[in-house]
C-alpha cells in the first residue's frame, strides 16, 4: 500500500530533550515535506526536500533540522524542543513538479 | 507573495442542506489547486484538484468546485451535506518549486 509513516503518533517530551520524528515513504517519491498544524493558522511549511540531498526552509524553520540522505527518508529533528513547537505535525511527499501531496498520520508532540 | 483566504472558520449546517467553501488565492502565475479533508483526529486526504482543462472539478464523496481564473477563487460545494462530513477542510495551492499552501481551515459541523 502506498503510504507515508510517521513515528511516533504521540510523543510528550521536557524542554530541551533532543527528538526526532520519523517519515517514511514508499512511493519513490522525489519532493517531501514537512508541515505543521496548529488552530486557526492551517498548516505551515517547516521543511521540504526536492530529492536526497537536497533540503531548504519552508515558513517556519526555526528549531527545526531535516536530512534526506535516502529517497524513501526525511526525518524532522529537534534540537532543543521548547514548548511553542507542542503542534501536530504532517510529513508529506509528492512526484517532483505535480503537486498532489500525499500526508502522514500526523505526530502529536506536546514540550513541557 | 502567495497566500491562500478561507472565508468560514466555522460552518455549522442541518443534514441535507447545501454547502459552499471560499477559497481565494494570490499568485500572479500559473496555479495548482486542492481541497483537502480532515475527520477527526485523522490526517489530510485529497478530497479533488485542479491542473488545468475543464474548471469545474468533481472530487470524491459528491464534491464539487470551480476555478474562476478572474476571481482568484476556488470555492468548494457540495449539494445536500450529511453528517460524516462533519470535517476541516482545507484549500492549498501550489505555485513555484511544488510548494504547497495552505488556508487556515474551515471547520465544518454537520448536525442530523
Amino acid at each position: 500500500e502506498a503510504q507515508v509513516t510517521q513515528n511516533p503518533r504521540y510523543l510528550i517530551t521536557v524542554t530541551g530533550k533532543k527528538l526526532t520524528v520519523t517519515c517514511s515513504q514508499n512511493m519513490n517519491h522525489e519532493y517531501m515535506s514537512w508541515y505543521r498544524q496548529d488552530p486557526g493558522l492551517g498548516l505551515r511549511q517547516i521543511y521540504y526536500s526536492m530529492n536526497v540531498e537536497v533540503t531548504d526552509k519552508g515558513d517556519v524553520p526555526e528549531g527545526y533540522k531535516v536530512s534526506r540522505k535516502e529517497k524513501r527518508n526525511f526525518p524532522l529533528i529537534l534540537e532543543s524542543p521548547s514548548p511553542n513547537q507542542t503542534s501536530l505535525y504532517f510529513c508529506a511527499s509528492s512526484p517532483q513538479g505535480v503537486g498532489g501531496y500525499t500526508f502522514g498520520s500526523g505526530t502529536r508532540l506536546t514540550v513541557v | 507573495a502567495q497566500s491562500v483566504s478561507q472565508h468560514n472558520h466555522h460552518v455549522i449546517l442541518s443534514e441535507a442542506a447545501s454547502l459552499e467553501l471560499g477559497c481565494n488565492y494570490s499568485y500572479g502565475g500559473t496555479v495548482n489547486l486542492f481541497w483537502y479533508v480532515q475527520y477527526p483526529g485523522q490526517h489530510l486526504q485529497l478530497l479533488l484538484k485542479y491542473f488545468s482543462g475543464d474548471p469545474l472539478v468533481k472530487g470524491i464523496k459528491g464534491f464539487e468546485a470551480e476555478f474562476i481564473k478572474s476571481k482568484f477563487s476556488f470555492n468548494l460545494r457540495k449539494p445536500s451535506v450529511q453528517w460524516s462530513d462533519t470535517a476541516e477542510y482545507f484549500c492549498a495551492v501550489t505555485g513555484g518549486y511544488n510548494k504547497l499552501i495552505f488556508g487556515a481551515g474551515t471547520r465544518l459541523a454537520v448536525h442530523p
